[in-house]
């Protein structure tokens, strides 16, 4: 099964408007952690915002925010007034347990095109 | 500058000649990681290595060999490599105190295309 399934291969969204990427988690470790990177067109990977399965609270940084439902095993990256800057790939990741042997499980990442 | 060194950034090679794609980090971290990206499939785990001398595979290391000798340097080997493997490399290296809080450093990756 995969442990980290995104299901939009692209979106597209009005500049200045909030969008929403989706990503589903699949593991029954009850420690885990959550990310979010941000792939340009010049091909690094860029962290934006992580979340722990303990964290009581949503992340947020800045323009980013990730919507943590537990239950639902969801972590949708929200981006609020998109800029044009913000068109890129995203992908979410997973790490399981505390520390373990500290892997990234990534999905097949959301092509975000932001439309002037 | 806190920072995952790749090189090259571009390689283009014929099937069979070996070759190995260096990563260097300046962070002290312990944990280093090599991943391959290819369209549809997102990233996948070659090889990662938890402290000096300590390797381990991830879900594709078939082709892929590695070493950690010293704790800033993970190479990637290719001893003979194939079409297949023509992809877009990262190296990655998080520390164990604060993986949870700031991520992965990636590397600026590098492609690799073999003819």
């Amino acid at each position: 099964a995969q442990k980290i399934t995104q299901t939009q291969p692209g979106m597209f969204v009005q500049e200045k408007e909030a969008v929403t990427l989706d990503c589903t988690y699949d593991t029954s470790d009850p420690s885990y952690g959550l990310f979010w990177y941000k792939q340009p067109s010049s091909g690094e990977m860029i962290f934006l915002i992580y979340q722990g399965s303990y964290d009581q609270q949503n992340a947020t940084e800045g323009r980013y925010s990730l919507n943590f439902q537990k239950a639902r095993k969801s972590a949708n990256l929200v981006i609020s007034a998109s800029q044009l800057g913000d068109s890129a790939m995203y992908f979410c990741a997973m790490r399981e347990g505390q520390t373990g042997a500290n892997n990234l499980f990534f999905g097949t990442g959301t092509r975000l095109t932001v439309i002037p | 500058e806190a920072q995952v060194t790749q090189n090259p950034r571009y390689l283009i090679t014929v099937t069979g000649k070996k070759l190995t794609v260096t990563c260097s980090q300046n962070m002290n971290h312990e944990y280093m990681s090599w991943y391959r990206q290819d369209p549809g499939l997102g990233l996948r785990q070659i090889y990662y290595s938890m402290n000096v001398e300590v390797t381990d595979k991830g879900d594709v290391p078939e082709g892929y060999k590695v070493s950690r000798k010293e704790k800033r340097n993970f190479p990637l080997i290719l001893e003979s490599p194939s079409p297949n493997q023509t992809s877009l490399y990262f190296c990655a290296s998080s520390s164990y105190r604060q993986g949870a809080l700031s991520g992965y450093t990636f590397g600026s990756g590098t492609r690799l295309t073999v003819v």
